[in-house]
């Protein structure tokens, strides 16, 4: 069965610094896609970045960067030089091939402090 | 104006009464979906649809209905709704490609009372 893992239901961080959010997952299927969403006290669900099983290289969108090793089956997302606005919820989401239905983690409640 | 607009945005109802959230999407995708949110638990899939003729169940889809009324709009229905159904609701949509990242509405903010 797939499944995502979250361990981390809160974090902090100062402002300016690098965070880690943690992510792991346990699928069979070789081929899948790896997601992180923000979700800000507004609600809406904002995309973040993507990782593929097969990708070479770890994605990278601006300050966000993911993480992905295979191995360990994780995929945590980094955060470079924090902003107050990135103080939201933080999902981790996964794909596999021919499904294409999402499995979400828990979430992870990230603070940014001044 | 929004891709995937959701309606109401916010609804209090009270036990045992039908109601329908709305979603549209003007990004001509096919694939639409319905979650919910509650607190602790991260988004848990209702019903999807992959296309006007393709509807199936998610994890949770008991005292829920769905209708597919043409490509853009995906509503969902509580026949009779109950307190344990108020969380917040997102329709969202996918284009059908590898890549397959989901688009997702507002959000309904649904109280049964």
């Amino acid at each position: 069965a797939q499944k995502i893992t979250q361990t981390q239901p809160g974090m902090f961080v100062q402002e300016k610094e690098a965070v880690t959010l943690d992510c792991t997952y346990d699928t069979s299927d070789p081929s899948y896609g790896l997601f992180w969403y923000k979700q800000p006290s507004s609600g809406e669900m904002i995309f973040l970045i993507y990782q593929g099983s097969y990708d070479q290289q770890n994605a990278t969108e601006g300050r966000y960067s993911l993480n992905f090793q295979k191995a360990r089956k994780s995929a945590n997302l980094v955060i470079s030089a924090s902003q107050l606005g990135d103080s939201a919820m933080y999902f981790c989401a996964m794909t596999t091939s021919g499904t294409y239905k999402y499995i979400f983690g828990t979430g992870t409640r990230l603070k940014v402090l001044a | 104006d929004a891709d995937v607009t959701q309606t109401p945005r916010n609804r209090i109802t009270k036990t045992g009464k039908r109601i329908m959230l709305e979603c549209s999407q003007t990004k001509g995708h096919d694939r639409m979906y319905w979650y919910r949110q509650d607190p602790g638990l991260g988004l848990r899939l209702i019903y999807y649809s992959f296309d006007v003729k393709d509807i199936n169940k998610g994890e949770i889809s008991d005292g829920y209905s769905v209708s597919r009324q043409a490509q853009a709009k995906f509503s969902l229905s509580l026949e009779s709704a109950i307190p344990n159904q108020t969380a917040l609701y997102f329709c969202a949509t996918s284009p059908g490609q590898a890549r397959e990242t989901q688009y997702f509405g507002p959000g309904t903010r649904l109280l049964v009372l």
